[in-house]
């Protein structure tokens, strides 16, 4: 079964816009750690943030923004006035205990910025 | 600090073959991990290695292997290559074996069997 499911596999946007990336996760593990990566056309996976799950303090970080809810299992990433250099594919991932804190990820985002 | 390092950065091979991909972590980094990234089945972990030892393993079958060695660079093998084992091949370092830190990723290796 998909333990992070990003629902949204495509977006397309036009510069400025503001856009949200969802993620919703399935675990059972109490202590657990979650993560966003961004993968552009390079193929290298560049980290973005990492959360555990005892810390739902929301986190901005320029024009980026993380809203994570263990009520809804959710985890969103918000890119506020979206550029063209954002263009890429965002993976949200989870890590718990019972498999080893190996990163399992969600099928990806692909986020299209236009000028 | 240099990132992530992987060689051969692209690599075609014919069904049954093996291969053998490589892995530099970052430095002073013990742990590196193992994934296979494809249009289908996304991005799959296959295995963590710290201190030579392998820590965790991903459902992948026995064609898939791999070592470390004292310096913490890693090697990845794949025999009998099939043609679903193209796929982009990333390799992950971090500072412990642990939860707490994240992965740093390399530029992957691209594999494609013919």
């Amino acid at each position: 079964a998909q333990k992070v499911t990003q629902a949204q596999t495509e977006i397309s946007v036009v510069e400025k816009e503001d856009v949200t990336l969802d993620c919703v996760y399935e675990t059972r593990d109490t202590t657990y750690y979650l993560f966003w990566y961004k993968q552009p056309p390079s193929g290298e996976l560049v980290f973005l943030i990492r959360r555990n799950s005892f810390d739902e303090q929301n986190e901005i970080s320029g024009r980026y923004s993380w809203n994570f809810q263990k009520s809804t299992s959710s985890f969103n990433f918000t890119i506020t006035a979206s550029q063209v250099v954002d263009s890429a594919v965002y993976f949200c991932a989870l890590s718990e205990a019972n498999s080893g804190y190996a990163l399992n990820f969600g099928k990806g985002t692909s986020l299209l910025v236009t000028p | 600090k240099a990132g992530v390092t992987q060689t051969p950065r692209y690599l075609i091979k014919t069904r049954g073959q093996q291969v053998t991909l490589s892995c530099s972590p970052i430095s002073g980094h013990r742990s590196v991990s193992w994934y296979q990234q494809t249009p289908g089945q996304g991005l799959q972990f296959l295995f963590e290695y710290f201190s030579e030892t392998q820590r965790n393993k991903g459902n992948f079958p026995g064609r898939f292997s791999g070592r470390q060695f004292s310096n913490s660079r890693s090697e990845m093998n794949v025999s009998t290559l099939e043609l679903g084992d193209s796929a982009l091949y990333l390799c992950a370092s971090k500072s412990t074996s642990g939860s707490f830190h994240e992965q740093f990723f390399g530029p992957g290796t691209r594999l494609t069997v013919l």
